[in-house]
């Protein structure tokens, strides 16, 4: 398995446009969560999804963001409008059945976003 | 709610000694404690882990120690080396799903 597949590495936006983050969770994982990275708040949660079914989007911190999973092989984190703040490091992170037994998260390369 | 707490934030080290990494967490129902390791420009990866019914954990030069009283608990790396600079993440569990971290601590080894 190639591991956590997340698209694109990189992304540079003007302020006000719509932003779509991808991610490719592995195989067989049920979890998928989105974090957030930055200097001052480290790594937050954003939301994360169980059998593609969103369990806690407590973490998204505005309602430009919003996360869709369709199925269980993708997931989407869309920021519109995006704003210079939103600026930082997006993390995909999947983790397999263990909801009884915790398993290791596995992280994706994240997508470095930079809105000017 | 859910908090994580994670001292020092940064910290260096003279090569060959020891490091410690301390973290409180505040739910008492946390069950799983994983320590992730980010180097530069890298994802965050998993380098040890315990498990609410265990009390210590070794690997090799890594360790980490839960004290489920007092709601902490630590990872102390021994004869340390250049190799393990590196930012490093406590996490917890929360409600059995949610995996929640600290705020990182950047490890400096001065050769």
């Amino acid at each position: 398995d190639a591991g956590v597949i997340q698209s694109p590495r990189h992304e540079v936006t003007e302020m006000g446009q719509e932003v779509t983050l991808r991610c490719k969770p592995i195989s067989g994982h049920d979890y998928l969560f989105w974090y957030r990275q930055t200097m001052m708040r480290g790594l937050e949660l954003l939301i994360y999804f169980n059998n593609n079914v969103p369990i806690d989007d407590s973490g998204m911190p505005e309602d430009r963001f919003s996360a869709k999973m369709p199925n269980a092989s993708f997931s989407t984190l869309k920021i519109q409008p995006s704003e210079p703040r939103d600026s930082a490091v997006y993390f995909c992170a999947s983790r397999g059945q263990g909801k009884v037994r915790h398993t290791e998260a596995f992280f994706g390369q994240g997508t470095r976003l930079t809105v000017v | 709610g859910e908090n994580v707490e994670q001292h020092p934030s940064t910290l260096s080290v003279q090569e060959g000694d020891s490091a410690v990494i301390k973290c409180t967490y505040s739910d008492s129902a946390s069950n799983y404690f994983p320590w992730y390791k980010q180097e530069l420009g890298k994802r965050p990866q998993l380098i040890i882990d315990i498990r609410s019914n265990v009390g210590e954990k070794k690997d090799q030069r890594i360790a980490v120690t839960l004290n489920k009283t007092a709601k902490h608990f630590s990872l102390h790396i021994t004869e340390t080396q250049p190799e393990d600079s590196a930012v490093y993440f406590c996490a917890a569990t929360f409600g059995n799903e949610k995996l929640t971290f600290g705020t990182g601590t950047r490890l400096t080894i001065i050769p």
